[in-house]
């Protein structure tokens, strides 16, 4: 069945410290793969995306994600955090089936001053 | 519109009441989600619009969940006979269509809370 596994349901960095949200996804099939990013009360806010050609992509607010087929992977960077990064940020994956987008459980980012 | 709306943003209403969710896609996107944010379940997708037909209606919880879109426009979500388990964020999305009929990225919209007491 597709899936998309967000490991780590809390991460607490300090302010200026990198960041690596780890994501992995499940299929035969190479699927389009998202992140958003989701404030207290806000909905969803999309930070990147990833479809096909270079497997480094760029998103906004300072953050990236490697797409690693290998790893079956898509972890989100960012090399330096500011206190309002703190959120909740969800992976996501578009199979060619229906249109519905499956999501990981999320992950909770702390920033420490 | 600059992006997707939903009205009410919060809902709360008696349990076996029944309770309607507006959805207002992007102008001119033809593709539009609905989603259920729930502590216990995550981020689960309920039904799929392409133009007004529904070609996926499988997140759908149960028959007291329905789903209508007019126009290739506006979606309202009803819960007939509203239980405790269906208070939740319900978020609507919408994206255009991509190349060879794929989907595009979704926007979503800031949610309706629904609680029911």
């Amino acid at each position: 069945a597709q899936s998309v596994t967000q490991p780590d349901i809390h991460i607490t960095v300090s302010e200026g410290a990198s960041l690596e949200l780890r994501c992995n996804y499940s299929y035969g099939a190479t699927p389009y793969l998202f992140w958003y990013v989701q404030s207290p009360g806000q909905g969803l806010q999309l930070l990147l995306k990833y479809f096909s050609g270079d497997t480094l992509v760029q998103g906004i607010k300072g953050f990236e994600a490697e797409f690693k087929r290998s790893q079956s992977s898509f972890n989100l960077r960012k090399p330096s955090v500011h206190w309002s990064d703190a959120a909740e940020y969800f992976c996501a994956a578009f199979y060619n089936q229906g249109g519905k987008l499956i999501f990981g459980q999320g992950t909770e980012l702390s920033v420490k001053p | 519109g600059a992006g997707v709306s939903q009205s009410p943003s919060n809902k709360v209403t008696e349990k076996g009441k029944d309770v309607e969710l507006r959805c207002d896609p992007i102008s001119g996107h033809t593709a539009l989600y609905w989603y259920r944010q729930s502590l216990g379940q995550g981020l689960e997708f309920l039904i799929y619009f392409q133009g007004n037909s529904a070609p996926d209606k499988s997140g759908l919880p149960s028959d007291r969940f329905s789903a209508e879109r007019t126009g290739g426009s506006v979606s309202t979500l009803t819960i007939q006979r509203t239980q405790q388990e269906d208070s939740a964020v319900y978020l609507c999305a919408s994206s255009s269509l991509g190349l060879a009929g794929w989907t595009d990225t979704q926007y979503f919209g800031p949610g309706t809370r629904l609680t029911v007491l």
